[in-house]
């Protein structure tokens, strides 16, 4: 079975703090991929990130990083120098197998205050 | 950018009507999903489309759901008879080729309120 958990529900921070999102995974497949999505108050979904099952490099995007560690199951996100514009919920996604289909965590909601 | 369209924003209705979800995937896009996301909770996937059938489909896409690609751009989603708890944000997502790596870019969704 495939599983994502997103252990933070919520995290309030304040402008210009580092903040860490968890995302821990399962899954049987050794072909997989990560995806971290962002949803504005809004309401629309927006990719952020993808990673390979095979590629454990950490990658970096301007504010944004992330690191995968396969040892952990853990594909962990970081914003650095956070702005109010962060405020949103963020969801960790996993697709894996055959499967084309994306299975969401149940996302934290990060709260920037200025 | 291409973007994924999706109309109405908002739908009201009453309980036992049938809606009909409307998309537009991004043009060059094969696989084609919906999702939906109940107020406040995780977004769950219903129901994957690829070559004019579905390929895969949730616990949750019983058989008052249908979806359909009736033309070359469109991809609806139908609910025969609704229920309360059909209430929710509807995501339709596509993607391009190589089915694991491609990310899914979703619509803004359609509020479907049923009372």
């Amino acid at each position: 079975a495939q599983k994502v958990t997103q252990a933070q529900t919520e995290i309030s921070v304040v402008e210009k703090e580092d903040v860490t999102l968890d995302c821990v995974y399962e899954t049987r497949d050794t072909t997989y991929y990560l995806f971290w999505y962002k949803q504005p108050p809004s309401g629309e979904l927006v990719f952020l990130i993808r990673r390979n099952s095979f590629d454990e490099q950490n990658e970096i995007s301007g504010r944004y990083s992330w690191n995968f560690q396969k040892s952990t199951s853990s594909f962990n996100f970081t914003i650095t120098a956070s702005q109010v514009v962060d405020s949103a919920v963020y969801f960790c996604a996993l697709r894996g197998g055959s499967q084309g289909n994306l299975i969401f965590g149940k996302g934290t909601k990060l709260s920037v205050k200025p | 950018e291409p973007e994924v369209t999706q109309t109405p924003s908002h739908q009201v209705t009453q309980m036992g009507q049938e809606v009909i979800l409307r998309c537009v995937p991004i043009s060059n896009h094969l696989y084609f999903y919906w999702y939906r996301q109940i107020l406040g909770q995780k977004v769950e996937f219903l129901v994957s489309f690829y070559n004019n059938e579905i390929s895969e489909k949730s616990e949750i896409f019983d058989d008052q759901f249908s979806v359909e690609r009736p033309d070359g751009s469109n991809f609806t989603l139908k609910i025969r008879s609704t229920k309360l708890e059909d209430s929710a944000m509807y995501f339709c997502a596509s993607s391009g080729e190589g089915l694991l790596n491609s990310p899914l870019h979703f619509g803004n969704g359609t509020r479907l309120t049923v009372t």
